[in-house]
Protein backbone atom coordinates (compact mmCIF):
# COMPACT_ATOMS: atom_id res chain seq x y z
CA UNK A 1 0.00 0.00 0.00
CA UNK A 2 0.97 3.49 -0.99
CA UNK A 3 1.20 5.65 1.91
CA UNK A 4 0.96 9.09 1.76
CA UNK A 5 2.72 11.45 4.65
CA UNK A 6 1.14 15.50 4.78
CA UNK A 7 2.90 18.07 6.69
CA UNK A 8 2.84 19.76 8.63
CA UNK A 9 -0.56 18.36 10.48
CA UNK A 10 -1.43 21.72 11.59
CA UNK A 11 -1.06 25.26 9.85
CA UNK A 12 -1.60 28.59 11.09
CA UNK A 13 -1.48 31.38 8.87
CA UNK A 14 -3.47 34.90 8.49
CA UNK A 15 -6.32 35.58 6.05
CA UNK A 16 -3.91 37.23 3.01
CA UNK A 17 -1.04 34.96 3.61
CA UNK A 18 0.49 32.34 1.24
CA UNK A 19 -0.34 28.49 1.92
CA UNK A 20 1.60 25.78 1.18
CA UNK A 21 1.28 22.16 1.90
CA UNK A 22 3.11 19.19 1.28
CA UNK A 23 1.65 15.44 0.87
CA UNK A 24 4.88 13.14 0.23
CA UNK A 25 3.95 9.43 -1.42
CA UNK A 26 5.96 6.35 0.37
CA UNK A 27 6.69 5.16 -3.74
CA UNK A 28 6.34 7.34 -6.87
CA UNK A 29 2.74 7.84 -7.97
CA UNK A 30 3.85 9.52 -11.28
CA UNK A 31 1.11 12.24 -11.85
CA UNK A 32 -1.80 10.39 -10.16
CA UNK A 33 -2.43 12.84 -7.38
CA UNK A 34 -5.62 14.58 -5.77
CA UNK A 35 -6.22 17.31 -3.43
CA UNK A 36 -9.36 18.11 -1.35
CA UNK A 37 -10.71 20.14 1.26
CA UNK A 38 -13.41 19.48 3.74
CA UNK A 39 -15.05 21.92 6.05
CA UNK A 40 -16.61 20.76 9.17
CA UNK A 41 -20.11 18.78 8.83
CA UNK A 42 -19.34 18.46 5.17
CA UNK A 43 -18.06 15.99 2.37
CA UNK A 44 -14.71 16.46 0.94
CA UNK A 45 -14.72 18.51 -2.67
CA UNK A 46 -11.96 17.90 -5.47
CA UNK A 47 -9.47 20.79 -5.82
CA UNK A 48 -6.99 19.52 -8.04
CA UNK A 49 -6.34 16.37 -10.06
CA UNK A 50 -3.44 14.72 -12.07
CA UNK A 51 -1.44 16.47 -9.35
CA UNK A 52 -1.97 20.30 -11.31
CA UNK A 53 -5.14 20.29 -12.81
CA UNK A 54 -8.27 22.62 -11.21
CA UNK A 55 -11.46 21.31 -10.20
CA UNK A 56 -14.50 22.51 -12.29
CA UNK A 57 -15.25 25.82 -10.14
CA UNK A 58 -12.23 25.70 -8.21
CA UNK A 59 -10.46 29.78 -7.49
CA UNK A 60 -7.50 30.60 -9.31
CA UNK A 61 -5.57 31.33 -6.19
CA UNK A 62 -5.46 27.18 -5.29
CA UNK A 63 -2.59 25.61 -7.45
CA UNK A 64 -0.80 21.93 -7.25
CA UNK A 65 2.65 21.18 -8.36
CA UNK A 66 4.62 17.91 -8.30
CA UNK A 67 5.16 14.60 -9.51
CA UNK A 68 6.78 11.04 -8.50
CA UNK A 69 6.65 11.09 -4.97
CA UNK A 70 6.61 14.99 -3.62
CA UNK A 71 3.92 17.39 -3.77
CA UNK A 72 2.44 20.71 -3.18
CA UNK A 73 -0.87 22.76 -2.66
CA UNK A 74 -0.47 26.31 -2.83
CA UNK A 75 -2.81 28.55 -1.75
CA UNK A 76 -1.77 32.13 -2.76
CA UNK A 77 -3.98 34.76 -0.44
CA UNK A 78 -5.79 33.12 1.78
CA UNK A 79 -9.36 33.90 1.84
CA UNK A 80 -11.87 33.46 5.74
CA UNK A 81 -13.18 30.36 3.55
CA UNK A 82 -10.17 28.84 2.97
CA UNK A 83 -9.41 27.75 6.59
CA UNK A 84 -10.53 23.61 6.47
CA UNK A 85 -8.46 20.63 6.27
CA UNK A 86 -6.98 19.46 3.35
CA UNK A 87 -6.34 15.63 1.76
CA UNK A 88 -4.33 14.75 -0.35
CA UNK A 89 -4.78 11.49 -2.69
CA UNK A 90 -3.41 8.77 -5.04
CA UNK A 91 -5.02 6.25 -7.41
CA UNK A 92 -1.40 4.71 -8.46
CA UNK A 93 -1.87 1.72 -6.84
CA UNK A 94 -5.38 1.11 -5.28
CA UNK A 95 -6.66 4.58 -3.74
CA UNK A 96 -5.35 6.19 -0.31
CA UNK A 97 -5.66 9.06 1.52
CA UNK A 98 -3.13 11.14 3.71
CA UNK A 99 -3.91 11.94 7.10
CA UNK A 100 -5.05 15.83 6.33
CA UNK A 101 -3.13 18.96 6.60
CA UNK A 102 -5.62 21.43 8.98
CA UNK A 103 -5.11 25.05 7.95
CA UNK A 104 -6.96 27.40 10.68
CA UNK A 105 -6.39 30.92 11.47
CA UNK A 106 -3.95 32.74 13.30
CA UNK B 1 -27.14 19.56 -11.05
CA UNK B 2 -25.25 16.67 -10.24
CA UNK B 3 -26.26 15.55 -6.85
CA UNK B 4 -25.51 12.35 -4.79
CA UNK B 5 -28.42 12.14 -1.72
CA UNK B 6 -27.59 9.52 0.70
CA UNK B 7 -29.60 7.37 3.25
CA UNK B 8 -30.38 8.64 6.71
CA UNK B 9 -28.15 7.51 9.76
CA UNK B 10 -28.13 3.85 11.23
CA UNK B 11 -27.09 2.09 14.81
CA UNK B 12 -26.50 -1.04 14.53
CA UNK B 13 -25.35 -3.77 16.82
CA UNK B 14 -21.79 -5.64 16.45
CA UNK B 15 -22.40 -8.69 14.36
CA UNK B 16 -24.94 -7.20 12.36
CA UNK B 17 -24.95 -5.87 8.80
CA UNK B 18 -25.65 -2.18 7.15
CA UNK B 19 -27.29 -1.37 3.78
CA UNK B 20 -26.44 2.44 2.79
CA UNK B 21 -28.05 4.18 -0.37
CA UNK B 22 -26.62 6.97 -2.74
CA UNK B 23 -29.33 8.26 -4.85
CA UNK B 24 -27.51 10.27 -7.99
CA UNK B 25 -29.49 12.25 -9.97
CA UNK B 26 -28.49 15.21 -12.57
CA UNK B 27 -26.42 12.74 -15.06
CA UNK B 28 -26.09 9.85 -16.95
CA UNK B 29 -25.82 7.20 -13.81
CA UNK B 30 -24.47 4.90 -16.17
CA UNK B 31 -21.71 6.87 -17.71
CA UNK B 32 -20.18 7.29 -14.24
CA UNK B 33 -18.41 4.58 -11.62
CA UNK B 34 -19.43 5.05 -7.98
CA UNK B 35 -16.84 4.77 -4.64
CA UNK B 36 -17.33 4.31 -1.15
CA UNK B 37 -15.68 6.31 1.56
CA UNK B 38 -15.49 6.38 5.40
CA UNK B 39 -14.26 8.65 7.78
CA UNK B 40 -14.26 7.68 11.52
CA UNK B 41 -15.17 10.04 14.06
CA UNK B 42 -12.32 12.82 13.90
CA UNK B 43 -9.95 11.24 11.60
CA UNK B 44 -9.38 10.84 7.91
CA UNK B 45 -10.62 9.45 4.63
CA UNK B 46 -10.72 5.65 3.87
CA UNK B 47 -11.62 4.48 0.42
CA UNK B 48 -13.85 1.01 0.56
CA UNK B 49 -14.26 0.62 -3.35
CA UNK B 50 -15.85 1.26 -6.46
CA UNK B 51 -18.52 0.15 -8.65
CA UNK B 52 -19.21 1.08 -12.34
CA UNK B 53 -22.78 1.93 -13.09
CA UNK B 54 -22.06 0.88 -16.29
CA UNK B 55 -21.55 -3.00 -15.93
CA UNK B 56 -21.58 -3.70 -12.55
CA UNK B 57 -17.68 -4.43 -12.08
CA UNK B 58 -16.34 -3.66 -8.70
CA UNK B 59 -12.88 -3.03 -6.25
CA UNK B 60 -12.47 -3.23 -2.68
CA UNK B 61 -10.04 -2.71 -0.58
CA UNK B 62 -8.37 -5.42 0.23
CA UNK B 63 -9.09 -4.82 3.88
CA UNK B 64 -12.71 -5.18 3.40
CA UNK B 65 -12.60 -8.02 0.53
CA UNK B 66 -15.06 -10.57 2.04
CA UNK B 67 -17.56 -8.10 4.37
CA UNK B 68 -18.27 -5.42 1.73
CA UNK B 69 -20.98 -5.59 -1.17
CA UNK B 70 -21.18 -2.59 -3.86
CA UNK B 71 -24.18 -2.84 -5.83
CA UNK B 72 -26.22 -0.52 -8.15
CA UNK B 73 -29.79 -0.19 -9.27
CA UNK B 74 -29.78 1.43 -12.43
CA UNK B 75 -33.64 1.36 -13.01
CA UNK B 76 -33.65 3.80 -10.05
CA UNK B 77 -30.03 5.88 -10.36
CA UNK B 78 -29.38 4.59 -7.17
CA UNK B 79 -25.97 3.11 -5.31
CA UNK B 80 -25.39 0.27 -2.48
CA UNK B 81 -22.94 -0.47 -0.38
CA UNK B 82 -23.27 -3.41 2.18
CA UNK B 83 -21.02 -3.93 5.04
CA UNK B 84 -21.27 -7.00 7.27
CA UNK B 85 -20.38 -8.65 10.42
CA UNK B 86 -19.85 -4.94 11.60
CA UNK B 87 -17.38 -4.00 14.73
CA UNK B 88 -17.03 -0.92 16.81
CA UNK B 89 -14.31 0.20 14.38
CA UNK B 90 -16.87 0.19 11.73
CA UNK B 91 -18.44 3.53 12.91
CA UNK B 92 -18.02 5.91 10.50
CA UNK B 93 -19.48 8.54 8.42
CA UNK B 94 -20.00 6.52 4.97
CA UNK B 95 -19.86 8.87 1.65
CA UNK B 96 -20.66 8.03 -1.39
CA UNK B 97 -18.66 9.77 -4.40
CA UNK B 98 -18.51 9.87 -8.21
CA UNK B 99 -16.12 9.35 -10.34
CA UNK B 100 -14.71 12.79 -12.09
CA UNK B 101 -14.27 11.23 -15.51
CA UNK B 102 -17.24 9.26 -17.27
CA UNK B 103 -16.59 5.74 -18.80
CA UNK B 104 -13.82 4.98 -16.53
CA UNK B 105 -12.32 1.61 -17.67
CA UNK B 106 -12.28 -0.19 -14.52
CA UNK B 107 -10.82 1.46 -11.84
CA UNK B 108 -11.98 4.49 -10.11
CA UNK B 109 -10.71 8.07 -10.91
CA UNK B 110 -10.97 11.26 -9.08
CA UNK B 111 -13.83 11.71 -6.60
CA UNK B 112 -16.48 14.78 -7.17
CA UNK B 113 -18.80 15.17 -6.11
CA UNK B 114 -19.55 13.55 -3.03
CA UNK B 115 -22.72 12.78 -0.90
CA UNK B 116 -23.86 14.37 1.74
CA UNK B 117 -22.67 11.40 4.14
CA UNK B 118 -24.50 8.61 6.42
CA UNK B 119 -23.44 7.87 10.10
CA UNK B 120 -23.52 4.63 10.90
CA UNK B 121 -22.88 3.81 14.40
CA UNK B 122 -22.16 0.40 15.65
CA UNK B 123 -22.62 0.09 19.68
CA UNK B 124 -24.00 -2.88 21.75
Amino acid sequence: EIVLTQSPATLSLSPGERATLSCRASQSVSSYLAWYQQKPGQAPRLLIYDASNRATGIPARFSGSGSGTDFTLTISSLEPEDFAVYYCQQRSNWDTFGQGTKLEIK
Amino acid sequence: QVQLVQSGAEVKKPGASVKVSCKASGYTFTSYGISWVRQAPGQGLEWMGWISAYNGNTNYAQKLQGRVTMTTDTSTSTAYMELRSLRSDDTAVYYCARDFFPYSSGWPNWFDPWGQGTLVTVSS
